[in-house]
């Protein structure tokens, strides 16, 4: 079974300024896609950036990206210059590419982000 | 299109009501997807449909009964629910393996369900 790890329960930054998330992995596959969901309070989940396993270039979607390590199962994600609409629960999550898995995502505990003025 | 549509947003029902949350899509998505979200948690996945057909039951008690009538809906049947029920409830679709890629889920705003 795969397991997702997000160690940061909660991290705060100030507006214009970076921060990185952590999220580690574990599965044995060797074929999955790997992303980062966006929760806003009382609001819909978005996906952020997404990783294919197989893709050795790390993903980059306007000001967040990512730092890909598939040998050390690790999957971070990279905000720059920070903005108030980026304060939510974010999550990383994992899925099989496989057929038989249908997609299942295994989610971390996800981050609360709170972005400051 | 890439839009998921929930109803309703919110359903405060007592325990011994029956009441349906209701799941759409129209992006030709044939893998549909119910969560149990409680608060600052993941998505717990309940219910895998794919083309229309329960995939993954992740051992939900009975009071809980999807339903999967074409392609583009997805219905989660509600009886006799328990306070610890109470929670929000996410769809998501998502493309099937064989289409292109990528594979992510598309989610729905959810229901906030109170079981009173």
């Amino acid at each position: 079974a795969q397991t997702v790890t997000q160690s940061q329960p909660e991290m705060s930054v100030q507006e214009a300024e970076t921060v990185t998330l952590s999220c580690t992995y574990d599965t044995s596959e060797s074929n999955y896609y790997l992303f980062w969901y966006k929760q806003p309070p009382s609001r819909q989940m978005i996906l952020v950036i997404r990783q294919e396993a197989y893709k050795q270039q790390n993903a980059t979607e306007n000001r967040f990206s990512v730092n890909f390590q598939k040998a050390a199962k690790s999957f971070s994600l990279k905000i720059s210059d920070s903005q108030l609409g980026d304060t939510a629960m974010y999550f990383c999550a994992f899925s099989n590419a496989g057929g038989t898995s249908y997609g299942k995502l295994t989610f971390g505990q996800g981050t609360i982000l709170t972005v400051h003025p | 299109d890439t839009e998921v549509t929930q109803t309703p947003k919110h359903l405060v029902m007592g325990m011994t009501n029956k009441k349906s949350l209701k799941c759409e899509q129209h992006m030709g998505h044939r893998a549909m997807y119910w969560y149990k979200q409680k608060a600052k948690k993941p998505p717990e996945l309940m219910f895998v449909y794919s083309y229309e057909k329960l995939s993954i039951n992740e051992s939900v008690p009975s009071r809980f009964s999807p339903e999967c009538p074409n392609s583009s809906l997805l219905n989660l049947h509600l009886h006799a629910l328990q306070p610890e029920d109470s929670a929000l409830y996410l769809c998501a679709s998502r493309r099937t393996a064989g289409d292109r890629e990528p594979y992510e889920q598309y989610f729905g705003p959810g229901t906030r369900l109170t079981v009173t």
